[in-house]
């Protein structure tokens, strides 16, 4: 049963072209959605960490959202070193410590 | 501080063969995490450690796969013998916060160990 599940898989921008990525989740009793990036050969890299419905961060081009179903990263007229794997992880009361991602959204922003 | 090292980056070896992947947390960080990453399944948890104790291995897919955090500053996944669906890259991670508060759930990641098994 899947918990966490991003779309799209991938995705291709023209630089400048804005979009958002999609992170839907069926835990009961969130603690914590997390947004990370991973570039090819990395590891991922903390961005975002979201507790409650309605809650939003930013950070330069990326805006993070949360509702009870969903979180949305919104990409704002991105560029090409925006290039990354994005993905999403939840933490929640019947997991403890344990942090679950999706399998993430692989996008390419075009020069 | 480095932040968390991970070694080999890579790793090629035959079917039958012992692995063993080598972690060094973040100093000051409780909490250690190994992480299996393939195409097909995304990032699973294998095992966790807090305070150096093994608090859940749910994740660890056979008695194959071991995993020990004899100090702090060093941890340890062992597959013997390996098999070529073990091929995929290992990830540990540290975290200093416990669940549930502010800055909870941000995991520092090495740059990983790629297996594959021939």
């Amino acid at each position: 049963e899947d918990q966490v599940t991003q779309s799209p898989e991938a995705l291709r921008l023209q630089e400048g072209e804005s979009s958002s990525l999609n992170c839907s989740y069926t835990v009961s009793g969130l603690r914590g959605l997390f947004w990370y990036r991973q570039d090819p050969g990395k590891g991922p890299e903390f961005l975002f960490t979201l507790y409650s419905a309605g809650e939003e961060k930013e950070k330069e081009r990326l805006k993070a959202t949360l509702t009870k179903k969903e979180s949305f990263l919104h990409i704002t007229a991105p560029k090409p070193e925006d290039s990354a794997t994005y993905l999403c992880a939840v933490l929640y009361s019947g997991g403890y410590q344990k942090v679950t991602f999706g399998t993430g959204t692989k996008l390419q922003v075009i020069p | 501080d480095a932040g968390v090292i991970q070694s080999p980056r890579h790793e090629v070896t035959e079917m039958g063969q012992e692995v063993t992947l080598r972690c060094k947390p973040i100093s000051g960080h409780d909490y250690l995490f190994w992480y299996r990453q393939t195409m097909m399944r995304g990032l699973e948890l294998l095992i966790y450690f807090n305070n150096n104790v093994p608090i859940d291995d749910s994740g660890m897919p056979e008695d194959r796969f071991s995993a020990k955090m004899p100090n702090a500053s060093f941890s340890t996944l062992k597959i013997q013998p390996s098999e070529p669906r073990d091929s995929a890259v290992y990830f540990c991670a540290s975290s200093t916060r416990l669940a549930g508060g502010p800055g909870t759930g941000e995991l520092f990641f090495g740059e990983g160990s790629r297996l594959t098994v021939l």
